[in-house]
């Protein structure tokens, strides 16, 4: 059965630095999402995509973010200059237009220090 | 925007018992409610989903109900077993496309 992958599955980056989160989502499916889930709490929405533009974004998803699907394949989550504060994991979903169902890719947690 | 509260944060059970979670959301206009079992360190599994239009799923020893009027659903899982420890979560969404809001999660033991 295909699944949403992605990687790193953990990334340790320094405050200040740029990390870029990568999704492949299912190959039939046209509608993207990126998730964060700080340790203990509950699953955020970050963002929405289709046809190569941001749907909606949630007030999480601020300057420092910017998502973008490069090729045909892969979806990524930059973060210009990460802060402590955007230690959590990550989850990439994906969907199709006919379904409610959104797929979860196992996650990237995301250290900063 | 929709709010999702979900209640108790954590539950107890004796192995063999019903566990049952509530949740109630804010905005009429959601259409879909699914619920996620997550495993530490694991993504978000759906479990058990229910639409607006129905007011009862079950799937085997999971049920989930829905009352529209009072924007309430539920989810009841029976004869729970250790492999039931997790924690849960509802979740509602209004149409296909759209953004899933989560509750906070329940975090449900198995006793033996």
């Amino acid at each position: 059965e295909p699944e949403v992958t992605q990687t790193p599955s953990h990334q340790v980056t320094q405050m200040g630095q740029e990390v870029i989160l990568r999704c492949v989502p299912i190959s039939n499916h046209l509608y993207f999402y990126w998730y964060r889930q700080i340790l203990g709490q509950k699953v955020e929405f970050l963002v929405s995509f289709y046809n190569n533009e941001i749907s909606e974004k949630s007030e999480i998803f601020d300057d420092q973010f910017s998502v973008e699907r490069p090729d045909g394949s892969n979806f990524t989550l930059k973060i210009r200059s990460t802060k402590l504060e955007d230690s959590a994991m990550y989850f990439c979903a994906s969907s199709v237009p006919i379904s409610y169902e959104q797929y979860f890719g196992p996650g990237t947690r995301l250290t900063v220090t | 925007g929709e709010n999702v509260e979900q209640h108790p944060s954590t539950l107890s059970v004796q192995e063999g018992d019903s566990a049952v979670i509530k949740c109630t959301y804010s905005d009429s206009a959601s259409n879909y409610f699914p619920w996620y079992k997550q495993e530490l360190g694991k993504r978000p599994q759906l479990i058990i989903d229910i639409r607006s239009n129905v007011g009862e799923k079950k799937d085997q020893r999971i049920a989930v109900t829905l009352n529209k009027t009072a924007k309430h659903f539920s989810l009841h899982i029976t004869e729970t077993q250790p492999e039931d420890s997790a924690v849960y979560f509802c979740a509602a969404q209004m149409n296909r496309d759209d953004k899933i809001i989560f509750g906070k999660g329940t975090r449900l033991h198995i006793l033996p």
